[in-house]
């Protein structure tokens, strides 16, 4: 059964910090893996899809990886603002009855300080 | 194109009533997902369609719940003789394929009282 971890549970910094948020799964038979951001009681905002075959992806100041021998995920935060205070979630996309299903960790809920 | 819709957005029931949600996909999107989150969790899976063909139901899906798709569009999530447990936030999002990226709505929040 592919579980998903993220360390650390929670993480506070300064703004203007660069930080890195971790993922790891135990299974390394995915196809793809998603990072999401979740503001209270709100649902799930995609940040960047990593596809099997692909080693990392970019998208303004984050920068995801992935290395699928290891089952590790990061996501890399530049120059932190407030504004990025959220709980940030990484789903592997598993392959289940001809279809596909992600399995989340249970998130880094992070708050950037002024 | 408005993303992922839900409705409603909050719900709170009275014990062993019955609800039902709605989620209308990215439009275009083929397959469309149900996930049920609780308080400090990441989502969990529920099912899964494929236009109207529900592919997958996982063990969390007891019988009290029922998901349909009933034109490969919108579809409803149905929860009867509600119970404390089931309070959580319920998630759709759709996709288009397999291998593509999965939009999230912002989720129906349900309280059972």
């Amino acid at each position: 059964k592919q579980e998903v971890t993220q360390i650390p549970a929670a993480l506070s910094v300064p703004e203007g910090e660069n930080l890195v948020l971790n993922c790891s799964f135990t299974d390394s038979a995915i196809y793809n893996l998603q990072w999401f951001r979740q503001d209270p009681g709100k649902g799930l905002t995609s940040l960047l899809l990593i596809q099997s075959s692909q080693r990392e992806q970019t998208s303004g100041r984050l920068n995801a990886s992935l290395d699928k021998s290891s089952g590790r995920s990061t996501l890399y935060i530049a120059a932190s603002q407030p504004g990025d205070s959220a709980t940030y979630l990484c789903a592997v996309y598993i392959l289940t009855g001809g279809g596909n299903k992600l399995t989340f960790g249970t998130g880094t809920q992070l708050k950037v300080e002024l | 194109d408005t993303g992922v819709s839900q409705d409603p957005r909050h719900k709170i029931t009275k014990r062993g009533q019955n609800v039902t949600f709605r989620c209308d996909p990215i439009s275009e999107h083929n397959r469309l997902y149900w996930y049920r989150q609780t308080l400090g969790q990441g989502p969990e899976f529920l099912t899964y369609f494929q236009n109207e063909a529900q592919l997958e139901k996982s063990r969390l899906l007891s019988d009290r719940f029922s998901a349909e798709r009933p034109k490969g569009s919108f579809s409803t999530l149905e929860i009867q003789r509600t119970e404390q447990g089931d309070s959580a936030m319920y998630l759709c999002a759709s996709s288009l394929g397999a291998r593509t990226e999965a939009f999230f709505g912002q989720g129906t929040r349900l309280t059972v009282v």
